[in-house]
């Protein structure tokens, strides 16, 4: 089974209107953690957001937003008042416990988002 | 601070080749990652190393070898390159005593095996 789905392969959003970005993931583990990347079409990996498990709010970085929900094992992305230069592909991550923060990340396969102005 | 450095930026190897792929941060973190990404997919964790001297395996090992000699740096060894690992090669690295355990990543060395 995978870890981390995504199922927005792709998604066309218009300018200035906000944006969920789906993921879901399996873990056993009680803590873990939550993270979204952002990748422009230059290549670079971008640490957006993170969400410790054990975290009773929803992370918050400027217009990004993780609405975290536990028991469906949840952890979307949203974007508000999106912007063109938003176009990327995204990455929604998880790091376990097992490995004490230490085994990497497991990521999910991404969603192309592209804003049309 | 440069963060996470990688050369080269693109690389193309014939089938059969090997090379070593740098990585090197000056962060003075203690964990450090190789990662991998095919066309259109997520990155799938190679090796990691929790320290100098200390390396394990991820998700898709066979094909590459690390070694971690210091803090700062943690090659990736391709030896007898196979088409198969025509990729992206992202290095990562991350400070245990942070809450998140956020990586940082380099800015990738893209390769070709033909």
């Amino acid at each position: 089974a995978q870890k981390i789905t995504q199922t927005q392969p792709g998604m066309f959003v218009q300018e200035k209107e906000a944006v969920t970005l789906d993921c879901t993931y399996d873990t056993s583990d009680q803590s873990y953690g939550l993270f979204w990347y952002k990748q422009p079409s230059s290549g670079e990996m971008i640490f957006l957001i993170y969400q410790g498990s054990y975290d009773e709010q929803n992370a918050t970085e400027g217009r990004y937003s993780l609405n975290f929900q536990k028991a469906r094992k949840s952890a979307n992305l949203v974007i508000s008042a999106s912007q063109l230069g938003d176009s990327a592909m995204y990455f929604c991550a998880m790091r376990e416990k097992s490995g004490g923060g230490a085994d990497g990340l497991t990521f999910g396969k991404g969603t192309h988002l592209i804003i049309q102005p | 601070n440069a963060g996470v450095t990688q050369t080269p930026k693109f690389r193309i190897l014939k089938i059969g080749q090997s090379m070593t792929l740098q990585c090197a941060q000056d962060m003075n973190h203690n964990y450090m990652y190789w990662y991998r990404q095919d066309p259109g997919m997520g990155l799938k964790l190679i090796y990691y190393s929790v320290g100098a001297g200390i390396t394990d395996k991820g998700e898709v090992p066979n094909g590459y070898n690390v070694s971690r000699s210091t803090t700062e740096d943690f090659p990736l060894r391709l030896e007898l390159a196979a088409p198969s690992q025509t990729s992206v090669y992202f290095c990562a690295s991350s400070y245990s005593g942070s809450v998140s355990y956020e990586q940082y990543f380099g800015p990738g060395t893209r390769l070709t095996v033909t």
